[in-house]
């Protein structure tokens, strides 16, 4: 079956950018979705279809994708940005999400 | 306000059954996809099932096929989610959210209902 697999967490500093990596087999050829969630609350959509940025999230956020890899990106990362990150893509009828990065802010 | 609200949630015993519903208002609900995702305490979210507008087009995740149903009241506009011989396993916060495609943004979601699965 096939699988979305993300590095379990990143550090960043106020400021810097945090590269938020996920993997899948031909992941290039899909569309792939970034959905932040912060602790206690529904998750929201940040990147739409691999590197558009839906109305109302800020600029800091891209999103790109080639070969095997989806990435994320973070730039001038804030304290608001510590969450939970996950990406999301289609395998034919089935929806997957991958496993989830936690970044933190330090 | 556009706006999704999960409800039927609980603790129930192993083998037991439960419904959940997902209400929607402040968008044409018959216009979207809806869908179900699950998150297990302390984990990652698992995408569930997805129906299309008008309930012909039902997906499911292997985990779930044959264990859960799901359906949607348009005049009502209402998501359901049927759960079968449930499992410490499924013990899980269970959101509804919705796409205008069958491979969409999942754009609005709902604040979740929690199912505990315990004996």
């Amino acid at each position: 079956s096939y699988e979305l697999t993300q590095s379990p967490s990143v550090s960043v500093s106020p400021g810097q950018t945090a590269t938020i990596t996920c993997s899948g087999d031909k992941l290039g050829d899909k569309y792939v979705w970034w959905y932040q969630q912060k602790p206690g609350q529904s998750p929201v959509l940040v990147i739409s279809h691999s590197d558009k940025r839906p109305s109302g999230i800020s600029q800091r956020f891209s999103g790109s994708s080639s070969g095997n890899t989806a990435t994320l990106t973070i730039s001038g990362t804030q304290a608001m940005d510590e969450a939970d990150y996950y990406c999301q893509a289609w395998d034919g009828g089935t929806g997957l999400f991958g496993t989830g990065t936690q970044v933190t802010v330090l | 306000e556009v706006q999704l609200v999960e409800s039927g949630g609980g603790p129930v015993h192993p083998g037991e059954s439960l419904r959940l519903s997902c209400a929607a208002s402040g968008f044409i609900f018959g216009d979207y996809w809806m869908h179900w995702v699950r998150q297990a305490p302390g984990k990652g979210l698992e995408w569930l099932s997805r129906i299309n507008s008008d309930g012909t087009t039902i997906n499911f995740v292997d985990s779930v096929k044959g264990r859960f149903s799901v359906s949607r009241d348009n005049a009502r506009n209402t998501l359901y989610l049927q759960m079968f011989s449930l499992g410490v396993e499924d013990t899980a916060v269970y959101f509804c959210t919705r796409s205008v495609s069958f491979q969409g943004d999942f754009d609005i979601w709902g604040p979740g209902t929690k199912v505990t699965v315990s004996s």
